[in-house]
């Protein structure tokens, strides 16, 4: 079965750095790797997703990359602000959300 | 219109006993997965659900069954609880496309399980 691995664990930036976020995925029919945003004691909240067909997606300050030959893909977050302080996910799933996979997380502070 | 909705908030049960957790999908979705997420971890995939079947299965065992009304309703079952069955569990919905294509899944707050 697919095996997700995320990393870093924890990452701390200064308000107004960037973060990068890098998951790797060992099944080749993976199509479809959404991110999602954990706050402490809530749910965890799609914040942007990429198709196998697609090499980039950016939606303001975050955007994905994807490399299907290295069986990569990362989340980055530009201008960090406090808010953005949370616990990121990343999964891969083959589509209709079958037995989707989820990294371990990475604890993000943003420091004022 | 309602998100995905989950019953109860938190449980506490005794090691040995038998729990049954209850999910009621975002509207107009029509399948329900479930996830187990122990303290510090990711979702772990246990189950999905659609048509009232269980489609795909992750590593768990026989003690977690699962059910899907035709309202398309689920509910979470665990025997034989365990220590380690303590974890938040959380359900999520998505309407399954007929192409295949992926459609977002929306997660419910959760039911917190502490086994004693």
């Amino acid at each position: 079965g697919e095996n997700v691995e995320q990393h870093p664990s924890t990452l701390s930036v200064q308000e107004g750095d960037s973060a990068v976020i890098k998951c790797t995925y060992s099944d080749s029919a993976s199509n479809y790797f959404p991110w999602y945003k954990q706050e402490l004691g809530k749910r965890p909240q799609l914040i942007i997703d990429i198709r196998s067909n697609v090499g980039e997606k950016k939606d303001q300050r975050i955007a994905v990359t994807l490399n299907k030959t290295a069986k990569h893909f990362s989340l980055h977050i530009t201008e960090t602000q406090p808010e953005d302080s949370a616990v990121y996910f990343c999964a891969a799933s083959t589509g209709n959300n079958n037995d989707m996979r989820f990294g371990a997380g990475t604890r993000l502070t943003v420091k004022p | 219109d309602a998100g995905v909705t989950q019953s109860p908030t938190h449980l506490i049960k005794t090691r040995g006993q038998q729990v049954t957790l209850r999910c009621s999908p975002k509207s107009g979705h029509d399948t329900v997965s479930w996830y187990q997420q122990a303290l510090g971890q990711g979702p772990q995939f246990i189950f999905q659900y659609y048509e009232e079947e269980e489609r795909q299965r992750g590593n768990f065992p026989d003690r977690f069954s699962g059910h899907q009304f035709p309202n398309y309703s689920s509910e979470l079952n665990v025997n034989a609880l365990l220590l380690g069955d303590s974890a938040l569990y959380l359900c999520a919905s998505s309407l399954v496309s007929r192409r295949n294509a992926y459609n977002e899944q929306f997660f419910g707050p959760g039911t917190r399980l502490t086994v004693l």
